[in-house]
């Protein structure tokens, strides 16, 4: 199965900041790579997918870049509804996977 | 609008069996795959397997293969995922979440709707 990792796996920032979260792939996964937002006691809402591509009515400060091995998950400036934990996910082989996730909260 | 709707939480013990369906509305049931996703208690997200609403195919991850069965009744639109032999490890919250585009081999790009999530907890 194809591994992903995530860092930070935590981070504390204020309203306002550029927060950026790396996910890497244990072998290339061109752009079949998605993130997930996830709030307590909330279903995961997918933010992007094909690594850059907005979900429908997800805001534009969300955006994501990368292929093959290594991408990246931004908020360009972070709000208050937006602390929460984030997964990456890739669908390039039979069997999807999850990072470990990555938990935003407040500083 | 789409909407999956699932089963209640469930108490079981060790050693029994649990069955959760996702009830699918909204849409072309058989026009999506349906993947299960769960959660164990402060823990990630992780993949168990899909099924093709239309064929029935099934794709587990190996670590639920020979524990998992994923299938669907198309008549009532609705999948359904049974896991036995549990233990106090599947205590988890159990989702079922659809995927939607092409990408890789046609399987999807990602996870546009999920469902409430179902928590199953196993304890003697």
């Amino acid at each position: 199965d194809i591994q992903l990792t995530q860092s930070p796996s935590s981070l504390s920032a204020s309203v306002g900041d550029r927060v950026t979260i790396t996910c890497r792939a244990s072998q290339g996964i061109s752009t079949y790579l998605a993130w997930y937002q996830q709030k307590p006691g909330k279903a995961p809402k997918l933010l992007i997918y094909a690594a850059s591509t907005l979900q429908n009515g997800v805001p534009s400060r969300f955006s994501g870049s990368g292929s093959g091995t290594e991408f990246t998950l931004t908020i360009s400036s972070l709000q208050p509804e937006d602390f929460a934990t984030y997964y990456c996910q890739q669908l390039n082989s039979p069997r999807f996977t999850f990072g470990p996730g990555t938990k935003v909260d407040i500083k | 609008q789409v909407q999956l709707v699932q089963s209640g939480a469930e108490v079981q013990k060790p050693g029994a069996s649990v069955k959760v369906s996702c009830k699918a509305s909204g849409y072309i049931f058989t026009g999506y795959y349906m993947h299960w996703v769960r959660q164990a208690p402060g823990q990630g997200l992780e993949w168990m397997g899909r099924i093709n609403p239309n064929s029935g195919v099934t794709k587990y991850s190996e670590k639920f293969q020979g524990s998992v069965t994923m299938t669907r009744d198309t008549s009532v639109t609705t999948a359904y995922m049974e896991l036995t032999r549990l233990t106090s490890d599947d205590t988890a919250v159990y989702y079922c979440a659809r995927v939607f585009g092409g990408g890789w081999q046609q399987l999807g790009v990602g996870f546009d709707y999920w469902g409430q999530g179902t928590l199953v907890t196993v304890s003697s």
